[in-house]
């Protein structure tokens, strides 16, 4: 089975820190995304990456960048954190048949 | 623009009751729908997918969705629910060139 690993499950941050979400395949896919989970909203794609040091901005980046420096590891930074950017964060690898995403469980995030 | 609608934000049925979950999508070509759930503190788990073929297509946990192109809707179905359904629910269109296209999540309450 397809393993998608987020470090961290909750994290509480300060407005204004900086901010690092890893995630972390098990299956050398190409295909990783950040997506962002908002009641109401559903999800939205934050970042997308396609290949190692390969990045393309989805449909709200801003506020983040990335960082794909191993095939295996995709890294979503908050530079400067702000409280608007509570919410919970999705890492989604997309399988080698290109159809389904698998998801890892999600960290949860509140900015005070 | 492309969207994925979910008219319902929750759905109460009762154990034993079949239950419907509603989708409808506006994609330009062919599209891709899939159904995705999501447990509590948990990602968002792959139930099944329509990409060509028959309209009426089955997935885990006995679920089954019914494409149906001149009403552009794909529902999900269950004959007989259970209170271990009880979950958030995402239709999704994934015809764009890595670019998802999420509804906004329906809750699924199964009364026991």
């Amino acid at each position: 089975d397809v393993k998608v690993t987020q470090s961290s499950r909750y994290l509480v941050k300060r407005t204004g820190e900086k901010v690092f979400l890893e995630c972390v395949q098990d299956m050398d896919h190409e295909n990783m995304f950040w997506y962002r989970q908002d009641p109401g909203l559903g999800l939205r794609l934050i970042y997308f990456s396609y290949d190692v040091k390969m990045k393309e901005k989805g449909d709200i980046p801003e506020g983040y960048s990335v960082s794909r420096e191993k095939k295996e590891r995709f890294s979503l930074i908050l530079e400067s954190a702000s409280t608007n950017q509570t919410s919970m964060y999705l890492c989604a690898i997309l399988g080698r048949r290109g159809e389904k995403l698998f998801f890892g469980s999600g960290t949860q995030l509140s900015v005070l | 623009a492309q969207s994925v609608a979910q008219p319902e934000d929750q759905v109460n049925v009762a154990e034993g009751n079949p239950l419907t979950v509603k989708c409808t999508y506006s994609v330009s070509g062919n599209p891709y729908l899939f159904w995705y759930v999501q447990y509590p503190n948990r990602g968002l788990q792959f139930l099944l997918k329509y990409i060509t073929g028959d309209n009426l297509v089955k997935g885990s946990y006995g679920f089954e969705a019914e494409f149906n192109k001149s009403q552009t809707s794909f529902h999900l179905k269950k004959p007989s629910a259970l209170v271990s359904d009880s979950a958030l629910y995402f239709c999704a269109d994934g015809s764009g060139t890595y670019k998802y296209i999420f509804g906004t999540g329906t809750r699924l309450k199964v009364l026991a």
